[in-house]
C-alpha cells in the first residue's frame, strides 16, 4: 500500500503568489489532518475533516488559508496570496476514524517562498 | 495553556549507552501521550504510546503524571535508532488534535 501520498513533495513560489498542496489519504480512512511544520519545530494541525466535514479548523488562518475535502477523500490546501512566513513543510495525515490514535502522515510538501 | 515540552534539541551517545529522551507536559485533564519518530529520508511515524504500555525497538515510556513526564528511554543504544523523535498528546477522548514538542534529534555514534 502506498501510503499517504502528497503533492507536489518540494514548491518554489514568490510571495504573493497562490499555491496548492494534494493529499490521498490511506483508503477507507475517514478521518484526515493537515499540519504545518515549521523548521526546528514540531507539526501543528491546521484542520481535520470528518469525511467532508471540517470539524476543526481553528488553527487554520482563514484570511489566507482554504481547504477543501471532496467527496470525503482527496483533500486540498490551499494559500492564497503565500506570504514568506508560510514556508515551511505541510504534512497531510489520516486515521481510520476520530478517536483512533494512530495518524499516518504523508511525506509532506515542503514550501518555499521567496 | 496544553503544550510539549523537549528540552533537548540534540542528544548524541555511543552505541550500547543507555538512551533517555525527555518529554514534560502541560495539559489540565488526562491525556493521552505518544511518541512519533522519523527516520532520515521516512515519513513520521508513531513509535509508542502511554496506554498500550508496550516496548517498541526496545523503547520504552511510563507517563508519570506527578512530574508531568514522558520520558522515551532505551537501555542500549542502536545506531538505527538515530533519527528525530516528537513526543505528542491528544485529550482524553481523543479528538484527533495532537499536540507535539520540538523534537529531539538523536544521533547514536558508533
Amino acid at each position: 500500500e502506498a501510503g499517504v501520498v502528497q503533492s507536489p513533495r518540494y514548491k518554489i513560489i514568490e510571495k504573493k503568489q497562490p499555491v496548492a498542496f494534494w493529499c490521498n489519504p490511506i483508503s477507507g480512512h475517514n478521518t484526515l489532518y493537515w499540519y504545518r511544520q515549521n523548521l526546528g519545530q514540531g507539526p501543528e494541525l491546521l484542520i481535520r475533516y470528518e469525511n467532508e466535514e471540517a470539524v476543526d479548523d481553528s488553527q487554520l488562518p482563514k484570511d489566507r488559508f482554504s481547504a477543501e475535502r471532496l467527496k470525503g477523500v482527496d483533500s486540498t490546501l490551499k494559500i492564497q496570496p503565500a506570504e514568506l512566513g508560510d514556508s515551511a513543510v505541510y504534512l497531510c495525515a489520516s486515521s481510520s476514524r476520530t478517536g483512533e490514535y494512530e495518524q499516518y502522515f504523508g511525506p509532506g510538501t515542503r514550501l518555499t517562498v521567496t | 495553556a496544553q503544550r510539549v515540552t523537549q528540552p533537548e534539541k540534540l542528544l548524541s551517545v555511543f552505541k550500547g549507552a543507555p538512551v533517555e529522551l525527555k518529554c514534560n507536559y502541560s495539559y489540565s485533564g488526562s491525556p493521552e501521550l505518544f511518541w512519533y519518530v522519523q527516520y532520515s529520508r521516512q515519513r513520521l511515524q508513531l513509535l509508542l504510546r502511554h496506554i498500550s504500555r508496550e516496548s517498541i525497538k526496545g523503547f520504552t515510556a511510563d507517563l508519570n503524571k506527578g512530574e508531568t513526564s514522558f520520558h522515551l528511554k532505551k537501555p542500549f543504544a542502536q545506531e538505527e535508532d538515530s533519527a528525530m523523535y516528537y513526543c505528542a498528546l491528544s485529550g482524553r477522548g481523543n479528538t484527533g488534535k495532537l499536540i507535539f514538542g520540538q523534537g529531539t534529534t538523536l544521533q547514536v555514534k558508533p
